[in-house]
């Protein structure tokens, strides 16, 4: 059973830093990996999705990365802002049986200080 | 603008009822699933929906139950046997069709027992 792990917990920048967010799991055999925003109280927004056969996706100032044979991905937010303060959480998505599942971390929460 | 609707936004449950947990969507998506969201745990899959009049149990499908009888619509009811209901829960849809789409949420229902 696909087990995500995302480390740190909880991350505390000063406003203009660049920062790593980091996503392991166990099962290499994914179709993609998707990366969300969680603001409190709020649904999930869609950030990235990575596709098995990709190696990075970008989209502003979000860069994600994807080495699926070691089990990892990185969500890579340049010059931070008080607006990218939420809960970032990635999911993989599984082969076979598993396809249609996405299966979650338990997220990073980040605080950007003004 | 294309997405999907959850409603209500908060709802109370009274020991012993059932509730239902309304999701639409508009993106003609074939596949439907929903979520159960803790405090410092990672979202848990109930129950997902591929096509409509079907639907598969997902890792915590005890205590709940779901139709599929519209493409645009995938309801939650909450029954009497959830013994623990208290919970934000999430509505997704994604196309179907070999992993490579990503998901799509709602913003989500707020489910308090009173």
């Amino acid at each position: 059973k696909q087990e995500v792990t995302q480390i740190p917990a909880a991350l505390s920048v000063p406003e203009g830093e660049n920062l790593v967010l980091n996503c392991s799991f166990t099962d290499s055999a994914i179709y993609n990996l998707q990366w969300f925003r969680q603001d409190p109280g709020k649904g999930l927004t869609s950030l990235l999705l990575i596709q098995s056969s990709q190696r990075e996706q970008t989209s502003g100032r979000l860069n994600a990365s994807l080495d699926k044979s070691s089990g990892r991905s990185t969500l890579y937010i340049a010059a931070s802002q008080p607006g990218d303060s939420a809960t970032y959480l990635c999911a993989p998505r599984g082969l076979g049986a598993g396809s249609y599942q996405l299966t979650f971390g338990k997220g990073t929460k980040l605080s950007v200080i003004p | 603008d294309g997405g999907i609707t959850q409603s209500p936004k908060y709802l109370f449950r009274k020991e012993g009822q059932n509730v239902t947990l309304s999701c639409e969507q508009n993106l003609n998506h074939d596949a439907m699933y929903w979520y159960r969201q803790d405090p410092g745990q990672g979202l848990r899959l109930i129950y997902y929906s591929q096509i409509v009049n079907d639907f598969q149990k997902g890792d915590i499908a005890e205590g709940y139950s779901v139709s599929r009888e519209k493409k645009e619509s995938f309801p939650l009811t909450v029954t009497s046997a959830q013994k623990n209901p208290t919970a934000f829960y999430l509505c997704a849809s994604s196309m179907r069709g070999w992993g490579y789409y990503g998901y799509t949420f709602g913003s989500g229902t707020r489910l308090t027992v009173v």
